[in-house]
């Protein structure tokens, strides 16, 4: 079993659709939870990091960590053509550890 | 803003061949890293670099080694390219662990 379980997609939506991304992880000593935004032919971007568990905003992200289910969420609102990209989850207690991505297409 | 640059974005390269990817970032980050990215098999370590002439193994190192002579400079060596590390190579640069910065990627084919 994987560390880190990523669905791989990939998920397309209409433009102004809310996204759900997700990873489930297995081990419990995770502290810092990311969320990577990685582009075609480009490296991956920090998008966001959340410290242990709950939620946090920016702008028309959302990051939300359960460590009780060892679970974590990006949701994108009003999703735009530009979003469209693979979303790297990743999360480390010493070393990091990424998610496969997944590839998300956002049609105008 | 960080950067952090490659020296090639595409390379191509044969068989045997020694292979030099030189990775520079200009934040005076302590860690730097090095990853091959694949499809589904996501991003993987092949060492990484806490301090300068200073290299730890990441999940996947044979068939590569590291040089870090600079602070800011970071080399992954292939001594003997082969196919099966055709790859597109990511170099990264940290002051925290969890929060780094990636180049443009390197895609590297071996014939």
């Amino acid at each position: 079993q994987k560390e880190v379980e990523q669905d791989p997609g990939p998920l397309s939506v209409p433009e102004g659709a809310i996204v759900s991304l997700n990873c489930t992880y297995s081990n419990s000593a995770f502290q810092y939870f990311m969320w990577y935004r990685q582009y075609s032919r480009k490296g991956p971007e920090l998008l966001m990091y959340t410290y242990s568990s709950g939620n946090k905003e920016d702008g028309r992200f959302t990051a939300q960590v359960d460590k009780s289910s060892k679970y974590i969420s990006l949701f994108i609102r009003d999703s735009q053509p530009s979003d469209s990209a693979t979303y790297l989850c990743a999360m480390t207690g010493g070393k990091l550890i990424f998610g496969q991505g997944t590839t998300l297409q956002v049609k105008p | 803003d960080v950067k952090v640059t490659q020296s090639s974005r595409y390379l191509v390269k044969r068989t045997g061949e020694k292979v030099f990817l030189e990775c520079v970032q200009d934040m005076d980050h302590e860690n730097m890293f090095w990853y091959r990215q694949d499809p589904g098999l996501g991003l993987r370590l092949i060492y990484f670099s806490y301090d300068v002439k200073m290299k730890e193994k990441g999940d996947i190192p044979e068939g590569y080694s590291v040089s870090r002579e600079k602070k800011e400079r970071f080399s992954l060596i292939l001594e003997s390219a082969s196919t099966n590390q055709t790859s597109m190579y990511l170099c990264a640069s940290s002051l925290a662990h969890y929060e780094q910065y990636f180049g443009p990627g390197t895609r590297l084919t071996v014939t």
